[in-house]
C-alpha cells in the first residue's frame, strides 16, 4: 500500500462548479499535511498546508483534514480553467521528508 | 533574484553513462531533496539531506550518489545512467524551522537515457 494514496483522474468540472479532490494516508504519525498544485510541464507549487483537523480556508481553496480517517480533502470552490493542473497531495513525516501522492488531475471546462 | 537553480534543464545520455544533475539554492535553507517524476508513480524520493554532509536515503536510491559539501549544493549523480532513470528530477529546499515544511521546487532536469 502506497502511503499517501489519490485518485489519478482525470476529475472533469464546468467552470464555476465545485471540485472536490480526496486523499488517505497511512502513516498516523504524520504532522503536515499538503497540496500541491502541478501544471504541465512545470515544477509544484504549494498552495494550502494544514495540520490540525478540521477545515483551513483560502481564498476560493478549503483544505479538510480528519486525522482519525487519515483523510485530507481540497475543495476549489468557483473552479475557473485556470485551476486546471494536477493536484498533489503531500504528507510530511520526521526530518521534513514529504511524501507525495500520484496526484488528481483537474480538468475544468468552460 | 534568491531562489533554487537546477542544470541542466535537459539531457540525454546513453546507458552507462555517468550524469551529474545540480542542484543550487541562494536562501540557506537546512534541507534538500531530489524526487523522480514518473507517469504512474508521482513524486518518489531518491536522497535527501539535513545539512551540509548529511545525507540519508529516500524511497528510490538505488544507483543514485549525492554529496552535499556545501549548504548551497546538492548535486545528484547517475553513476551508470540506466534506461528506468529516464525521467524528470526535481530538486526541492525546506526551512529547517518553518512548521510548515513547504518545500521549494527547481524547475526540474529532464533526463533521458538511450
Amino acid at each position: 500500500q502506497k502511503e499517501v494514496e489519490q485518485n489519478s483522474g482525470p476529475l472533469s468540472v464546468p467552470e464555476g462548479a465545485i471540485a472536490s479532490l480526496n486523499c488517505t494516508y497511512s502513516d498516523r504519525g504524520s504532522q503536515s499535511f499538503f497540496w500541491y498544485r502541478q501544471y504541465s510541464g512545470k515544477s509544484p507549487e504549494l498552495i494550502m498546508f494544514i495540520y490540525s483537523n478540521g477545515d483551513k480556508e483560502d481564498g476560493r481553496f478549503t483544505a479538510q483534514l480528519n486525522k482519525a480517517s487519515q483523510y485530507v480533502s481540497l475543495l476549489i470552490r468557483d473552479s475557473q480553467p485556470s485551476d486546471s493542473a494536477t493536484y498533489l497531495c503531500a504528507v510530511k513525516g520526521g526530518y521534513q521528508k514529504v511524501t507525495f501522492g500520484i496526484g488528481t488531475k483537474l480538468q475544468v471546462i468552460p | 533574484d534568491a531562489g533554487i537553480t537546477q542544470s541542466p534543464r535537459y539531457k540525454i545520455t546513453e546507458t552507462g553513462r555517468q550524469v551529474t544533475l545540480m542542484c543550487h539554492q541562494t536562501w540557506s535553507h537546512s534541507y534538500m531533496f531530489w524526487y523522480r517524476q514518473d507517469l504512474g508513480h508521482g513524486l518518489r524520493l531518491i536522497y535527501y539531506s539535513a545539512a551540509a554532509d548529511i545525507t540519508d536515503k529516500g524511497e528510490v536510491p538505488d544507483g543514485y550518489v549525492v554529496s552535499r559539501s556545501k549548504t548551497e549544493n546538492f548535486p545528484l549523480t547517475l553513476e551508470s545512467a540506466t534506461r528506468s532513470q529516464t525521467s524528470v528530477y526535481f530538486c526541492a529546499s525546506s526551512e529547517r524551522d518553518r512548521a510548515t515544511g513547504e518545500l521549494f521546487f527547481g524547475e526540474g532536469s529532464r533526463l533521458t537515457v538511450l
